[in-house]
């Protein structure tokens, strides 16, 4: 089965500082990786996908598959990237059963 | 478009009530799902649907209930609501069953049962 390891459920950096949320995977096929993010009292929105390489509020996520991973990094850390994010792989099938991972809270503090 | 919409937005409900959990779409997705989110659980799949008509288990099915007779709605039904399923239950859809498509949520429904 799919599975999806977000390691920290709380991660806590200074404004500025470097960020790198952690990801790794279980998938025995070619992996199609999101990032979600969720600002308070917001909806949860897709942040950026492996498949596009885009950059999304400098953001970036490479996919590592010789570690099963797709970190979420970004240099400089700003107040507004406080969050809550979500890695999710597709499920078997090509994606029907999308999961998610347990999430990782963002708090960056000035 | 008004995107992914889900009512109600709040809802207590006592031990062994039934209600449904309303979620419609007005951007003609193929794909509807139901999410629901727990601390330190993240999200998890309860049902989806691929299109009208269509629906299957995700990974929490039991004590939900699913149906999709249209393209535009896909309500879940709590058939005896139990102090386990309080929760924050997200509704989310996108174009088709590709896995690189983006999945669009609702604002979310904060059901408590006592």
């Amino acid at each position: 089965a799919q599975r999806v390891t977000q390691p920290e459920k709380l991660l806590s950096v200074f404004k500025g500082a470097p960020v790198e949320l952690k990801c790794n995977y279980s998938y025995s096929g070619s992996p199609e990786l999101f990032w979600y993010v969720q600002y308070s009292r917001q909806r949860l929105q897709l942040l950026l996908r492996h498949i596009s390489r885009e950059s999304i509020k400098g953001f970036t996520a490479d996919l590592n598959k010789g570690e099963t991973s797709f970190h979420l990094k970004k240099p400089f850390a700003q107040e507004e990237d406080s969050a809550m994010y979500y890695c999710a792989p597709p499920g078997p099938g090509g994606g029907n059963k999308l999961t998610f991972g347990t999430g990782t809270q963002l708090k960056v503090e000035l | 478009n008004a995107g992914v919409t889900q009512t109600p937005k709040f809802q207590v409900l006592k031990t062994g009530q039934s209600m449904t959990l309303q979620c419609a779409q007005d951007m003609n997705h193929e794909y509807m799902s139901w999410y629901r989110q727990d601390p330190g659980m993240g999200l998890r799949l309860i049902h989806y649907s691929v299109g009208a008509g269509i629906t299957d288990q995700g990974e929490v099915p039991n004590g939900y209930n699913v149906s999709r007779s249209t393209t535009e709605d896909f309500p879940l039904r709590l058939l005896s609501a139990a102090p386990s399923q309080t929760s924050v239950y997200f509704c989310a859809s996108r174009v088709g069953q590709g896995g690189t498509d983006t999945q669009y949520f609702g604002p979310g429904t904060r059901l408590t049962v006592l």
